[in-house]
């Protein structure tokens, strides 16, 4: 199966400030999405990253608080924007290609102070 | 939502005592997937049974998938104190894949 690392793997980050996630494949794969797991509860999609154009977003999620580029088949970033103490989660990249299903990278804990 | 269901929300069992959580859904789906989180760590991916596959095995797994009835059932036989864990069904809508709401597993030694 595609092996994703994500960085990075936690951070404090002031409330008002960005986070940029990023997620690199090892191989080229079909689809790449992120979700967030806020604590204690389950995974949420974010959005689908689309190479080369707009990601598509799930009911709730807009671009302008989570923009999602897609450069390529193998790297997606997810940013974070103008946080608050709400967005305090673990932000995980998935990706599903080829031969194997679905890969999940470690995930991102963010704690917004 | 296409969020599934999933129950009980949490189940405290002895070790060697069979564990078993159900997970129901609300549109067709390609496939169903079972999932492993070990506190504070990734998910390990356990299983997946197609929709026209009624059940499966793996080890001291069983699942099974009633496509009528929108549900589905993850059985862990004889169970470890390391199969505690948040265990999470999620269903592929298309090139999707969307997480039940999961089932916290205690297992006491």
């Amino acid at each position: 199966s595609a092996v994703i690392s994500q960085k990075p793997s936690r951070d404090i980050c002031q409330r008002g400030t960005s986070l940029t996630i990023q997620c690199q494949v090892d191989s080229q794969v079909t689809m790449m999405f992120w979700y967030r797991q806020q604590p204690g509860q389950s995974l949420t999609l974010i959005a689908t990253a689309n190479q080369g154009s707009e990601a598509t977003y799930e009911s709730g999620f807009v671009i302008d608080k989570f923009p999602i580029s897609r450069p390529n088949l193998t790297f997606s970033t997810l940013t974070v924007s103008n946080m608050s103490p709400e967005d305090s989660s673990i932000y995980l990249c998935s990706a599903v290609g080829g031969s194997y299903g679905y890969t999940f990278g470690s995930g991102t804990r963010l704690t917004v102070v | 939502s296409q969020q599934g269901e999933e129950d009980p929300q949490a189940l405290s069992i002895q070790e060697g005592e069979n564990a078993t959580m159900n997970c129901s859904y609300k549109t067709s789906i390609n496939n169903l997937q079972w999932y492993r989180q070990n506190s504070g760590r990734g998910l390990v991916h356990l299983i997946l049974i197609r929709s026209n596959e009624r059940e499966k095995h793996s080890g001291r797994l069983r699942v099974t998938l009633d496509t009528s009835k929108k549900s589905s059932s993850l059985l862990i036989t004889a169970s470890r104190a390391a199969d505690t864990a948040s265990y999470f069904c999620a269903m592929e809508y298309g090139n999707k894949l969307v997480f039940g709401a999961g089932t916290i597993l205690r297992v006491k030694s």
